[in-house]
This record gives C-alpha cells, structure tokens and sequence, in this order.
C-alpha cells in the first residue's frame, strides 16, 4: 500500500522561504519509472502542478514557477523535498505530493496522492 | 504549457449521465493519450479515476468511463449518486514530462 504525507510550517511570512517535506512508504524512488509531484490548490481554485523528481533524479518545474522552485529526493529516507522561495499571500494553498504512475508506458498520472497540508502566507 | 479548458460546472439528477469535457489542442491531447481525471469531494484529496483517457484503476466503478475525440477528452458519469458530487479535474501529462491540469468542473447532483 502507498502512502504519502505532506510536513511543513502552516504559516509563512511573506518573502520568506516555503520548505514542505513528503514522506512516502510503499515505494522507492530509486525504482526506475517512479517519480513524486507537488500540486497546491488555492482556496476554492483549482488544481496547479508545481513539480515532478524522477527516479533518476531528472526534475521538472512550473513554467511559471520555476525560478522560484526546487525539488530534491532522499531515497534513503523516502522522501521528496519542495523549497518555494520568496512566499507571497497569492501562495496561501493546500500543498499536496503525490506519486506518479505511468512514466514507463509513455504516460502520467498521479495515484495516490497524500492529505495534503494547509500553508498560509500572512504577516 | 497549454491550459486545458473544462466547463466550470454541470449537474445531473440521480440516475441520469452526465459528461465532462476537457479540451486541449492538436499538440496536446489531440496528440496522446495521456489525460487522466481526479474526483475530489469538498475537504479531500483529489482521487484518481481514470487514467490513459479510458482506463479505470481498481476500485473504481464502471459507471466512470473515459473517452477522447480529437482535441477534447469526456469524462461520462452514468447512473448519476449522490456521492458523485464533487469537483473533477482532468490533467494532462506531456511530451516534456510536466503537468497540466483543468480548471475544473463542479458536478452538483439535483
């Protein structure tokens, strides 16, 4: 059975630096064609991809997003970590990891996904 | 990275269908088969329920199926329950190895 669980600070100050924490279990991310994802959802919005960490430590960002983003993997502690610099209120969001599915038969898809963790951004 | 537009809601009395579409471009979703759909109720996780356009993990019932015509990919919902009310987002993954997801789409059951 995977599981996925997000850690991190709920409040943050604007300018200061997000760091969120997924701890997974039932996989391995060193297993080729593996890879977790950071999604975050604004408070009655939509769902925005952040970022993706591959089993072979390839990353991906948010266009829009990027400059502000890094995505690295612990593979010993089965974790992924996201660091979100230079906060701003407009990134008050549910942060949610998931597992990424698919990645060997050309596809991609997120299952499951973890709780997700409420992050304001407020002085 | 292309948006993928979905209708913002629809609704549906108990026993009926209904479908949800998503539309992307030629380059897109026009291209592969790469859509997936997530449900997700008021206060939960997204939950995946279908992948690859048309395929429904385990657990998932058959009244959830997914198609794709061109640039547009279906979500169909049939013999409408109460327990199906809940946001759906479609998401595509694409030849870069991103996401994208939909704005999604609010399905209020009459």
């Amino acid at each position: 059975q995977i599981t996925l669980k997000e850690s991190g600070p709920t409040l943050v100050k604007p300018t200061q630096t997000l760091t969120l924490t997924c701890t997974f279990s039932g996989f391995s991310l060193s297993t080729s064609g593996v890879g977790v994802g950071w999604i975050r959802q604004p408070p009655g919005k939509a769902l925005e991809w952040l970022a993706l960490i591959y089993w072979d430590d390839d990353k991906r960002y948010s266009p829009s997003l990027k400059s502000r983003l890094t995505i690295t993997k612990d593979t010993s502690k089965n974790q992924v970590v996201l660091t979100m610099t230079n906060m701003d209120p407009v990134d008050t969001a549910t942060y949610y990891c998931a597992h990424l599915m698919g990645y060997s038969s050309g596809g991609g898809w997120f299952d499951p996904w973890g709780q997700g963790t409420l992050v304001t951004v407020s002085s | 990275q292309s948006a993928l537009t979905q209708p913002p809601s629809v609704s549906g009395s108990p026993g009926q269908s209904v479908t949800i579409s998503c539309t992307g471009t030629s380059s897109d979703v026009g291209s592969y088969n790469r859509v997936s759909w997530y449900q997700q109720p008021p206060g939960t996780a997204p939950k995946l329920m279908i992948y690859e356009v048309s395929n429904r993990p385990s657990g998932v019932p058959d009244r959830f199926s997914g198609s794709k015509s061109g640039n547009t990919a279906s979500l169909t919902i049939s013999g409408l329950q109460a327990e199906d009310e809940a946001d759906y987002y479609c998401s595509l993954y694409t030849s870069s190895s991103t996401v994208v997801f939909g704005g999604g789409t609010k399905l209020t059951v009459l």
